[in-house]
């Protein structure tokens, strides 16, 4: 079974500064997919990016990135520039190719600091 | 383009009681997954639906169950309510086959559930 560890239950930043969010996963397949998901108050889940495992290049969306090291299993996001509204809970999530079973790790709660 | 629609957005259950909860996805996603959210146990995979069937199951009790309608709309509901129930519902919904890699899930703003 495919397992996800995000070891950091609270991190904090200062605004415009730089953190990295750490995960983690147990998998034997090959071919999959990993995603950050961000969940603010409102509660709705919003995805921040997303990683093919068969790519190499890390994947990136404006302030965000990941660092993706296959043979490690991990999958840090790394947010630029710090902005009050990224204060939210952070989810990394991992699924297997042609597979609809979303796996969440326990996510990280982030704060933002003005 | 609307979102995917989760009603109601809270409720308050008696335990034994039932509950049934409704999602309506984003129009033209076929797929839709059901989670539930608690602070104990994070985000459980409850099942996943696909043209009337359901494709993916997680480990859930039989008291959760699910369904979904020919316009992709779907609901799912749980019979004898017990005090851990109580979570946050969450509705997902994709385009079917490479989308859901391509794009991930839509999530719904969820159904906050407490049984009291």
């Amino acid at each position: 079974a495919q397992t996800v560890t995000q070891s950091q239950p609270e991190m904090s930043v200062q605004e415009a500064e730089t953190v990295t969010l750490s995960c983690t996963y147990d998998t034997s397949e090959s071919n999959y997919y990993l995603f950050w998901y961000k969940q603010p108050p409102s509660r709705q889940m919003i995805l921040v990016i997303r990683q093919e495992a068969y790519k190499q290049q890390n994947a990136t969306e404006n302030r965000f990135s990941v660092n993706f090291q296959k043979a490690a299993k991990s999958f840090s996001l790394k947010i630029s520039d710090s902005q009050l509204g990224d204060t939210a809970m952070y989810f990394c999530a991992f699924m297997k190719h042609l597979n609809n079973d979303m796996r969440f790790g326990a996510g990280t709660r982030l704060t933002v600091k003005p | 383009k609307a979102g995917v629609t989760q009603t109601p957005r809270y409720l308050i259950k008696t335990r034994g009681q039932q509950v049934t909860l409704s999602c309506s996805p984003i129009s033209g996603h076929r797929s839709v997954s059901w989670y539930q959210q608690t602070p104990g146990q994070g985000l459980q995979f409850l099942f996943e639906y696909f043209s009337e069937t359901q494709r993916n199951k997680g480990n859930f009790p039989g008291r959760f169950s699910g369904r979904q309608f020919s316009n992709s709309r779907s609901e799912m509901n749980v019979s004898t309510l017990e005090l851990g129930d109580s979570a946050l519902y969450l509705c997902a919904s994709s385009p079917d086959g490479q989308g859901l890699a391509n794009y991930g899930y839509t999530f719904g703003s969820g159904t906050r559930l407490t049984v009291v």
